[in-house]
């Protein structure tokens, strides 16, 4: 059982370009979500999904893209990279009812 | 607008020390506050308290929700140099989205 499968691990971008983060868990949860952790400012939500086909978002969403086909699979696109953008990303998946969310291993992405 | 607020920011004790972690939170809509604990990568759940479930505990780690004052502290006894890493809160508020504190940095020196 893999639980949240995050690739790639680390990650340069140059100001402007564009990747994915790609995020897939083998739980069967409905509820799927993208954070960004910053020294000192703790997780900051990007985007959440409820399930396939419906994604919304969260506190920080401007420069991020997201899309849910499946409910296996919660890729994060930054369209545009910039310096502001290097972090630590954290994909994270819950079933519904009360439970936490259980967190991938994360991105570093640094942006130059 | 919807915050989490942890403190202290950072802790420094020695093994066999208590220590209490607060937070204390503002989300519209609640539904339960959950603890978190952050080594070197993801972080790990610990508890999660709800409006049925205001007190857990396991080993040395109990955790108390006080819905009223909107506030839960993290309790550790006992404490072991494992237990040095970064204590997250976050609350869930509607749609299941979870709101995180900036956490608390514990460091159990020897």
């Amino acid at each position: 059982n893999a639980g949240v499968t995050q690739t790639p691990k680390f990650q340069v971008l140059k100001t402007g370009q564009s990747m994915t983060l790609q995020c897939a868990q083998d739980m069967n949860h409905e509820y799927m979500s993208w954070y960004r952790q910053d020294p000192g400012m703790g997780l900051r939500l990007i985007h959440y999904s409820v399930g396939a086909g419906i994604t919304d978002q969260g506190e920080v969403p401007n420069g991020y893209n997201v899309s849910r086909s499946t409910t296996e699979d919660f890729p994060l696109r930054l369209l545009s990279a910039a310096p502001s953008q290097t972090s630590v990303y954290f994909c994270a998946s819950k079933p519904d009812g009360y439970y936490g969310y259980t967190f991938g291993s994360g991105t570093r992405l640094t942006v130059v | 607008e919807d915050k989490v607020v942890q403190s202290p920011l950072s802790l420094v004790v020695h093994e066999g020390d208590t220590v209490t972690l607060n937070c204390s939170y503002e989300v519209t809509n609640f539904r339960s506050l959950l603890w978190y604990k952050q080594e070197k990568k993801a972080p790990t759940f610990l508890f999660m308290l709800t409006s049925s479930g205001i007190e857990k505990k396991s080993g040395r780690l109990s955790s108390i929700l006080d819905k009223k004052e909107l506030f839960s502290i993290l309790n550790i006894t006992a404490t072991q140099t494992g237990d040095s890493a970064v204590y997250l809160c976050a609350v869930e508020g509607p749609f299941n989205k979870f709101y995180f504190g900036s956490g608390t940095k514990l460091n159990v020196k020897p």
